[in-house]
């Protein structure tokens, strides 16, 4: 069955940064897009990005414009989340999720916790 | 101010229906663009409740429905279960911004 596991959340002190990463299995990687989500403490969900099947389009939310960097490893069944100037308002839960035909989100992962914090 | 709103909360009695409400906009509901609702259990991943305003994935009850009028969008769940208690969201494509979005979220409580 599909699959998506989160890893490399973590502590990081304002300003640095931090690459999630996404494993999928159980399904055919290269024909979906793939979404990050985010949930901080207390509030709701958060759409960040979103990537297409192969990679070539991306898009973000404003929020982490400039910031983030999403990309892909067909190869490997994998996908990032590369997090540079990251902030406190930051901190929460990154899930990645299996965008569906008309994208909507399927299946998510379990999520990985980052906390910005000095 | 979100650009989709819900209620902050609601409840019902075990049995009874409860609907939830997303407002949008004609940059988003209005524009055509489709909804889809979550269930989020605290500690879990967000699960596909329904998808393309109105449409169920495999395994999800029929005691939940959604549906969309001009720029609103509703899920009801019918047959409330303790089960049920848990944050649902709304989410659709805004043309003003270029991007996702949710909704704020609402809490629904089994009384």
């Amino acid at each position: 069955q599909v699959h998506l596991v989160e890893s490399g959340g973590g502590v990081v002190q304002p300003g640095g940064s931090l690459r999630v990463s996404c494993a999928a299995s159980g399904f055919t990687f290269t024909s979906y897009g793939m979404f990050w989500v985010r949930q901080a403490a207390g509030k709701g969900l958060e759409w960040l990005t979103v990537i297409s099947y192969d990679g070539t389009n991306k898009n973000y939310a404003d929020s982490v414009k400039g910031r983030f960097t999403v990309s892909r490893d067909n190869s490997k069944n994998m996908l990032y989340l590369q997090m540079s100037s990251l902030r406190a308002e930051d901190t929460a839960v990154y899930y990645c999720a299996r965008a569906d035909s008309k994208w909507e989100l399927s299946h998510w992962g379990q999520g990985t916790l980052v906390t910005v914090s000095s | 101010q979100p650009v989709l709103t819900q209620p902050p909360s609601m409840s019902g009695a075990p049995g009874q229906r409860v609907t939830i409400s997303c407002t949008g906009s004609r940059s988003n509901i209005g524009a055509g663009y489709e909804v889809h609702w979550y269930q989020h259990l605290p500690g879990a991943a967000p699960k596909l409740l329904i998808f393309g305003n109105n449409n169920r994935p495999s395994g999800v009850p029929d005691r939940f429905s959604g549906s969309k009028s001009g720029t609103s969008a509703s899920l009801a769940i019918t047959g409330l279960q303790a089960a049920d208690e848990a944050d649902y969201y709304c989410q659709s494509y805004d043309s003003g911004l270029n991007g996702y979005v949710f909704g704020p979220g609402t809490k629904v409580t089994v009384l």
